[in-house]
């Protein structure tokens, strides 16, 4: 149980275009969704925090503009990131639980690319 | 913020020997978490410590905690290749934050 996915799994784009990662819970419905991005050979980051039908949490430095969290359901989050550029390029991780002090069950990532 | 440290980032040993991850975070955590990543995979779960001296065993890895001392251990025994990954410790209540992870490289 507790399986997260995530589509695309990877995704090349051009730069300025914008890309739509989705994070699903297949086996329980998760009340809260988290967002990380993990640039090459670091450490992962907290990008937001979504809880389902109210606006996502941005960490300090995110910019809430570029990357939109919609959280419409308690099985589906997606994250766009909006304009991207090269600097976007990175592996983005989405987690779900089931309340905000559960444990987090991890997706298996997106990795994204622009060019 | 509560703050989490890793040492040591890089770590390479022999097969067979013995060793350490330690992981200290900053303030009260109520839980703490150790999960391995492959190479372009995500994370997997390896355990979720809860109260202070909680240890948890799965196979080759002993995970401890000490909330006194703000001290987590990730004890690795016998090491075999298959270990070969990158351990992040991680602690946190509403929200997890990271370490900057251990990679760990088991020469056969």
């Amino acid at each position: 149980g507790a399986v997260v996915s995530q589509h695309p799994s990877w995704v090349i784009c051009k730069s300025g275009t914008s890309v739509k990662i989705e994070c699903r819970s297949l086996d329980f419905q998760a009340t809260t969704m988290f967002w990380y991005r993990q640039f090459p050979k670091q450490s992962l980051m907290l990008m937001a925090t979504s809880n389902e039908g109210s606006k996502a949490t941005y960490e300090q430095g995110v910019e809430k503009d570029k990357f939109l969290i919609n959280h419409a359901s308690l099985t589906l989050s997606t994250l766009t990131v909006t304009s991207a550029h090269p600097e976007d390029s990175s592996f983005y991780i989405c987690s779900a639980s089931l309340a905000g002090r559960d444990t987090q069950y991890f997706g298996p990532g997106t990795r994204l690319t622009v060019l | 913020e509560l703050k989490v440290e890793q040492n040591p980032l890089f770590l390479s040993m022999q097969e067979g020997k013995n060793y350490t991850i330690y992981c200290n975070y900053s303030t009260t955590s109520d839980r703490l978490y150790w999960y391995r990543q492959d190479p372009g995979k995500s994370l997997e779960s390896l355990f979720v410590l809860l109260s202070n001296g909680a240890v948890k065993q799965e196979g080759r890895l002993m995970a401890s905690l000490d909330t006194k001392a703000r001290l987590s251990t990730l004890h690795i025994t016998a090491a075999v290749h298959d270990l070969s990954a990158t351990y992040f410790c991680a602690g946190g209540d509403d929200k997890i934050i990271f370490g900057k992870g251990t990679r760990l490289h088991i020469l056969p």
